[in-house]
């Protein structure tokens, strides 16, 4: 079984520069998450889509960062513009529907911002 | 607000002696717990979880111990192994009425020392 795919692996850009990430969550999946991982701590959810729905954005810094997922399969996560804080690992997880299903997660985008 | 957190950020053992990795949580209401391993480049890869009707689970190598009275998990490894080499995750429900995902805590590094 083909796992979550992410892309890019690494991203460096100026800070007030756009990026963008893309998910491709295992088949069947239903939900999925963007989390952010700061070095040195654990992930910290972002945004949680049901199918092309989003379920929680609480912690989504909606100013600039901004997801979709239109046709309840692959995701995209757009940081615009970027800050030096925004430098971490994004994470993208999926699962079954039911939040006590098992989440797999990608290999993540490493993004530094300059 | 949820605290997931962990009193050991770094830990260090032989190879082949038993590892014990400690977790504190806050909300005495979660049901729930999940344990991760991320290693260096990767995505977190769940272990092992329990549920709070129980006070001990194993799995392969891996025991977690739940201690509800006073808030507090652990993971101990049998064995330790170079391959174990990581960082440790606990996570717990949200709490708040959005959608429905996990708190991560900072992290444990552990060490395998040939």
């Amino acid at each position: 079984e083909a796992g979550v795919a992410q892309s890019p692996r690494y991203k460096i850009i100026e800070k007030r520069q756009s990026v963008a990430f893309w998910c491709n969550p295992i088949s069947g999946h239903a939900t999925l998450y963007w989390y952010q991982q700061i070095l040195g701590q654990g992930p910290k959810l972002l945004i949680q889509f049901q199918n092309n729905g989003v379920v929680d954005d609480s912690q989504l810094p909606k100013d600039r960062f901004s997801a979709e997922r239109l046709k309840g399969v692959d995701s995209t996560l757009k940081i615009q513009p970027a800050k030096l804080e925004d430098s971490a690992v994004y994470l993208c997880a999926s699962s079954l529907v039911g939040f006590k299903n098992e989440q797999f997660f990608g290999p993540g985008t490493r993004l530094t911002v300059l | 607000g949820e605290n997931v957190g962990l009193h050991l950020p770094t830990l260090s053992v032989q190879e082949g002696d038993n590892s014990i990795i400690n977790c504190a949580y806050s909300n005495s209401a979660s049901d729930y717990f999940i344990w991760y391993k991320q290693e260096s480049g990767k995505g977190p890869q769940f272990i092992i979880d329990i549920r709070s009707n129980m006070d001990k689970r194993q799995g392969q190598r891996v025991t977690v111990l739940l201690n509800k009275t006073v808030k507090h998990l652990s993971l101990q490894i049998a064995a330790t192994q170079p391959g174990d080499s990581a960082v440790y995750f606990c996570a717990e429900p949200k709490s708040d009425n959005y959608g429905q995902n996990f708190v991560f805590g900072p992290g444990t590094r552990l060490s395998v020392l040939p």
